[in-house]
């Protein structure tokens, strides 16, 4: 199986900072790679998909990069908004795998 | 507009079981694979199983593997998730998930709410 670790665990941010959250995989999954956006209570929103490809509606201020192992999530400038959990997935062969999720706080 | 709306959730006893459902329409439902995923309270997501969009292929996680039975009713636009030898780990809100692809390389571009399952005695 093809396990997704995330960094870091938990970000602490300002509206307006730029942050990023880092996701690796234990063997390449070229560009299958998936990121969601869950809040407290609800289902996950996907964000991005095939590494770098962003969902139709969601802010320009998100975006995403990488390919083979290494994978990054980025928000250019924080808003209200975003303070959530952010979780990566695997999508290149199954089982699929989430990473363990990065929860973005308030500072 | 793409609507998932899970239901069958519970309590229930260790080693019962629980038949969950997820009622889905806006699309076309016979061409996607639909998977289930679940979190734990306060946990993160973990992928449980996938079944193809005819039905003939199904995949699941080793955590569920023997205990679980995904299927679907095209018919009926309706995924179900059978559960038995239930455990206390099992305990989570069970999420169905659409997948942008018939069988393999989707990603998941609608869920439902979620139903709960709470495994205790």
């Amino acid at each position: 199986d093809i396990q997704m670790t995330q960094s870091p665990s938990t970000l602490s941010a300002s509206v307006g900072d730029r942050v990023t959250i880092t996701c690796r995989a234990s063997q390449s999954i070229s560009s299958w790679l998936a990121w969601y956006q869950q809040k407290p209570g609800t289902a996950p929103k996907l964000l991005i998909y095939k590494a770098s490809n962003l969902e139709s509606g969601v802010p320009s201020t998100f975006s995403g990069s990488g390919s083979g192992t290494e994978f990054t999530l980025t928000i250019s400038s924080l808003q209200p908004d975003d303070f959530a959990a952010y979780y990566c997935q695997q999508y290149n062969s199954y089982p699929y795998t989430f990473g363990q999720g990065t929860k973005l706080e308030i500072k | 507009e793409v609507q998932l709306v899970e239901s069958g959730g519970g309590f229930v006893q260790p080693g019962g079981s629980l038949r969950l459902s997820c009622a889905a329409s806006g699309f076309t439902f016979s061409g996607f694979a639909m998977s289930w995923v679940r979190q734990a309270p306060g946990k993160g997501l973990e992928w449980v199983s996938v079944i193809s969009y005819g039905g003939g292929s199904t995949y699941y996680a080793d955590s569920v593997k023997g205990r679980f039975t995904i299927s679907r009713d095209n018919s009926k636009n309706t995924l179900y998730l059978q559960m038995s030898s239930l455990r206390a780990e099992d305990t989570a809100l069970y999420f169905c998930a659409k997948s942008t692809s018939s069988w393999s390389r989707g990603y998941f571009d609608y869920w439902g709410q979620g139903t709960l399952v709470t495994v205790s005695s």
